[in-house]
């Protein structure tokens, strides 16, 4: 069964930092990885999808890297702006059940 | 284009009750899914469909039935609601599973049982 873990659970950044999400999985044997955001009381919202042949994908301030061998995934978010503060949900495809399993996500704050 | 659409967006009932959450979608998807939220847990699988006439049952499908007699429709049952299934539900469709399969999400429907 996947498990994906999403360290920090939560981040707090004054504005213009740039950060790194973190996402780990515990079956590399993916189809796909993507990664979400939600504002309160929202629904997801897909920002970037990385195709298991993929190393990177890249929109706008945002770059997804995926390391299928090491079940890892990260989302780089340069120049954070308040607007950025919401919840980042990662969430690997293996082909099963033909669903995502969804990490808990990163709660993250950027302030002025 | 609206997307995914969900109602009702909230809903209270009591335990013991009935309700019927419908999520239509205007992308001529084929995989369409029914998820419930709940704090500290993430987002858990109810049921899916992989096409019209079709349903299977997700990770946590106990207390919930569907159907998706229509592509565009996928209804989310609860014949006798619980506090437990006190929950955000959301909808989620997508064209391909998988490769390419970029998912998108409804606004989310709240539901408290009492």
């Amino acid at each position: 069964k996947q498990e994906v873990t999403q360290i920090p659970a939560a981040l707090s950044v004054p504005e213009g930092e740039n950060l790194v999400l973190n996402c780990s999985f515990t079956d590399s044997a993916i189809y796909n990885l993507q990664w979400f955001r939600q504002d309160p009381g929202k629904g997801l919202t897909s920002l970037l999808l990385i195709q298991s042949s993929q190393r990177e994908q890249t929109s706008g301030r945002l770059n997804a890297s995926l390391d299928k061998s090491s079940g890892r995934s990260t989302l780089y978010i340069a120049a954070s702006q308040p607007g950025d503060s919401a919840t980042y949900l990662c969430a690997p495809y293996t082909g099963t059940a033909s669903k995502l399993t969804f990490g808990t996500g990163t709660r993250l704050q950027v302030t002025l | 284009n609206a997307g995914v659409t969900q109602t009702p967006k909230f809903r209270v009932l009591k335990t013991g009750q009935s309700m019927t959450l419908l999520c239509a979608q205007d992308m001529n998807h084929e995989y369409m899914y029914w998820y419930r939220q709940d704090p500290g847990m993430g987002l858990r699988l109810i049921h899916y469909s992989v096409g019209e006439g079709t349903t299977a049952k997700g990770e946590v499908p106990d207390g919930y039935n569907v159907s998706r007699l229509k592509k565009q429709n996928f209804l989310l049952g609860l014949e006798s609601a619980a506090p437990s299934q006190t929950s955000v539900y959301f909808c989620a469709s997508t064209l391909l599973a998988g490769v390419g399969g970029e998912l998108f999400f409804g606004e989310g429907s709240r539901l408290t049982v009492l």
